[in-house]
């Protein structure tokens, strides 16, 4: 799976649009972009994934660059509740039976009062 | 549906010691996937079990194993406990629909400390 590359950290504000960055400049053509979160001593939480074109769902929106090497996730209004480490990761969907996750560092956010 | 089901939540054990965890997935998934995460490695894959299959295998030792049953369960076993494996034991459960795997969903945890 391809490597990612997300800041360690952010802050925003709540209320306002939190836009986390993902780079992924080795992502295959087969290759999906995924975003979780985890909060604290929680598992993980699956948000949203795409492959090329902008996903919306209740939670988030993805936005990938034409070029595919980068991501953006919004979190159009965020909540303290936000307040998660977020993982991006990149990973081969069509692989039958074959289900493994690589997780970086993740961004840590913190949703301000 | 019923989510991710993970037990026991908390566990301390002695070095030496061999402990069993279980997960149950959603119904329906046929994919279990083990992770460990500490502090300092962070979220680490450890193996997934598809069909009662270990598919795919984690950079661990063989201290680590597992297993899958026919109703999908599946136990992840660690014998002769080091402290170094004190961690959260995170399980995902996932299905195939379509030739790819679908999201994966994750359990609690089960937290471990090895005294």
């Amino acid at each position: 799976d391809a490597k990612t590359t997300q800041p360690p950290s952010m802050d925003c504000a709540e209320g306002r649009a939190a836009n986390l960055p993902c780079n992924h400049s080795t992502i295959s053509g087969n290759e999906y972009v995924y975003w979780y979160r985890q909060i604290h001593s929680q598992g993980p939480q699956y948000i949203i994934h795409g492959l090329k074109n902008n996903e919306t769902n209740e939670m988030a929106s993805l936005i990938i660059t034409e070029d595919r090497k980068s991501s953006t996730l919004i979190l159009p209004h965020a909540t303290l509740r936000d307040t998660a480490v977020y993982y991006c990761i990149v990973r081969v969907r069509s692989n039958f039976g074959n289900e493994k996750l690589t997780f970086g560092t993740g961004t840590r956010l913190t949703i301000i009062p | 549906k019923a989510g991710v089901t993970q037990t026991p939540r908390y566990l301390i054990k002695t070095r030496g010691q061999q402990v069993t965890l279980s997960c149950s997935p959603i119904s329906g998934h046929r994919s279990v996937s083990w992770y460990q995460q500490t502090p300092g490695q962070g979220l680490q894959f450890l193996f997934e079990y598809f069909s009662e299959t270990q598919r795919n295998k984690g950079n661990f030792p063989g201290r680590f194993s597992g297993r899958q049953f026919s109703n999908s369960r599946s136990e992840m076993n660690v014998s002769t406990l080091e402290l170094g494996d004190s961690a959260l034991y995170l399980c995902a459960s996932s299905d195939v629909v379509g030739g790819g795997n679908t999201e994966a969903f994750f359990g609690q945890g089960t937290r471990l400390t090895v005294v």
